[in-house]
């Protein structure tokens, strides 16, 4: 079975600074999605970025980017020039290639921004 | 851009009563998923719906029963309401059942 472990529960971040999320999944499949989920406040799920496996560039959502690393079985996230908005929980999700397959999530990081 | 409805977007039940949460997925979106995210703790799917067929299953409780319908929005059934129910119910949608999943606003249940 598929396991997404992210080991900071919470983390903090000055604004206009860089942070990085760490997530690590474990998986026997070589064919897979990994994505970032922000979740406000409001509860509210957000995709922020999204990951295929078979893609060996890593990919960049504006001031999101991700450091991925299958051997490794790595996958963080990098939020560049940090706002007041991006606190919130962010969850590390690991999806099968197979259609229709659901997703696994992290425990989740809380990221808290200072000014 | 449209995107998922959830609705009631809050309920409250008493003990062994019963609930029933619809969602209405994105339009042309086929896949719905169902989500249960208890407080303090990450969503756990529970039960997905392709083309009106039920495609995956999570560790969704026997009490509760979910379908999609005709115009692909699918309803979540709980029976025998428990304290341990209260929390946030996603519901997520996707076209073919590929790529990323967009959820809802949620519906939160309080079970008092």
């Amino acid at each position: 079975a598929q396991t997404v472990t992210q080991s900071q529960p919470e983390m903090s971040v000055q604004e206009a600074e860089t942070v990085t999320l760490s997530c690590t999944y474990d998986t026997s499949e070589s064919d897979y999605y990994l994505f970032w989920y922000k979740q406000p406040p409001s509860r509210q799920m957000i995709l922020v970025i999204r990951q295929e496996a078979y893609k060996q560039q890593n990919a960049t959502e504006n001031r999101f980017s991700v450091n991925f690393q299958k051997a490794a079985k790595s996958f963080s996230l990098k939020i560049s020039d940090s706002q007041l908005g991006d606190a919130a929980m962010y969850f590390c999700a690991y999806r099968s290639a197979r259609n229709t397959d659901k997703l696994i999530f992290g425990t989740g990081t809380r990221l808290q921004v200072f000014p | 851009a449209a995107g998922v409805i959830q609705s009631p977007r809050h309920l409250i039940k008493e003990k062994r009563e019963t609930a029933t949460l619809k969602c209405y997925p994105i339009p042309r979106h086929d896949t719905v998923y169902w989500y249960q995210q208890g407080p303090g703790q990450d969503p756990q799917f529970l039960i997905s719906f392709y083309e009106k067929m039920q495609s995956d299953k999570g560790s969704i409780p026997d009490r509760f029963s979910a379908q999609q319908f005709s115009d692909y929005h699918s309803e979540l059934n709980m029976s025998s309401l428990e304290l341990g129910d209260s929390a946030l119910y996603y519901c997520a949608s996707s076209p073919g059942g590929v790529g990323e999943q967009y959820f809802g606003p949620g519906t939160r249940l309080t079970v008092t």
